[in-house]
């Protein structure tokens, strides 16, 4: 049911910077504040980004995120073997008057 | 600090209702916020199932609208799901969490800041 998309998989290895996409449409991403989560492996879903580029206390500078039109983008620099996790992007969408989630992008540490 | 800790049974059987309760610690649900619900079947995303303000108004995934109801009790500081006529596809850990809402120049802004630990619901007979 996701309208927003996710690649599946992203990598790097230690210190390198990943980049996550997250395409949307004009009712969600186009017009509403993008938000994204981190969630490791057997928690919770933590925030990470929200209304678009803004870091919540406590959240890396390494942590990144940028909006341009109907898409959004989530940046980690300095990858770090903890940044392992699956990541889920999410905004309100207006057609369906829901909160909707990205299909999320699994990161691998190399 | 904000903690939610969710409470229900752990088997349903197939077309019964699921019942859970979040409990909120550290903060009054009185006063402010909105208080949803989550759910992530196992190996899959995440999916919205709604939220509550802590006036009672609701708002709901329309694909799950007919099935869902979220209510508050203040005087507990707690908020409930109810889901019914439950399927195996049902089977998920269910979050509760709160979200801020408002609007400004960007659109909608909404965002889950706290979460609970997550429990996980199985439909099975």
């Amino acid at each position: 049911q996701s309208v927003l998309t996710q690649p599946p998989s992203a990598s790097g290895t230690p210190g390198q910077r990943v980049t996550i996409s997250c395409s949307g449409s004009s009712s969600n991403i186009g017009s509403n504040t993008v938000n994204w989560y981190q969630q490791l492996p057997g928690t919770a879903p933590k925030l990470l980004i929200y209304s678009n580029n803004q870091r919540p206390s406590g959240v890396p500078d390494r942590f990144s995120g940028s909006k341009s039109g109907t898409s959004a983008s989530l940046a980690i620099s300095g990858l770090q073997s903890e940044d392992e996790a699956d990541y889920y992007c999410a905004a309100w969408d207006d057609s369906l008057n829901g909160h909707v989630f990205g299909t999320g992008t699994k990161v691998t540490v190399l | 600090q904000v903690q939610l800790q969710e409470s229900g049974p752990g088997l349903v059987k197939p077309s019964e209702t699921l019942s859970l309760t979040c409990a909120v610690s550290g903060y009054s649900i009185s006063s402010g916020y909105y208080w949803g619900w989550i759910r992530q079947p196992p190996g899959k995303g995440l999916e919205w199932i709604g939220s509550i303000y802590h006036s009672g108004s609701t708002y709901y995934n329309p694909s799950l609208k007919s099935r869902v109801t979220i209510s508050v009790d203040t005087s507990k500081n707690q908020f409930s799901l109810k889901l019914s006529s439950v399927t195996a596809a049902d089977t998920a850990v269910y979050y509760c969490a709160r979200h801020d809402l408002y609007y400004d120049s960007s659109g909608t802004v909404y965002y889950f800041d706290y979460w609970g630990q997550g429990t996980l619901v199985t439909v099975s007979s």
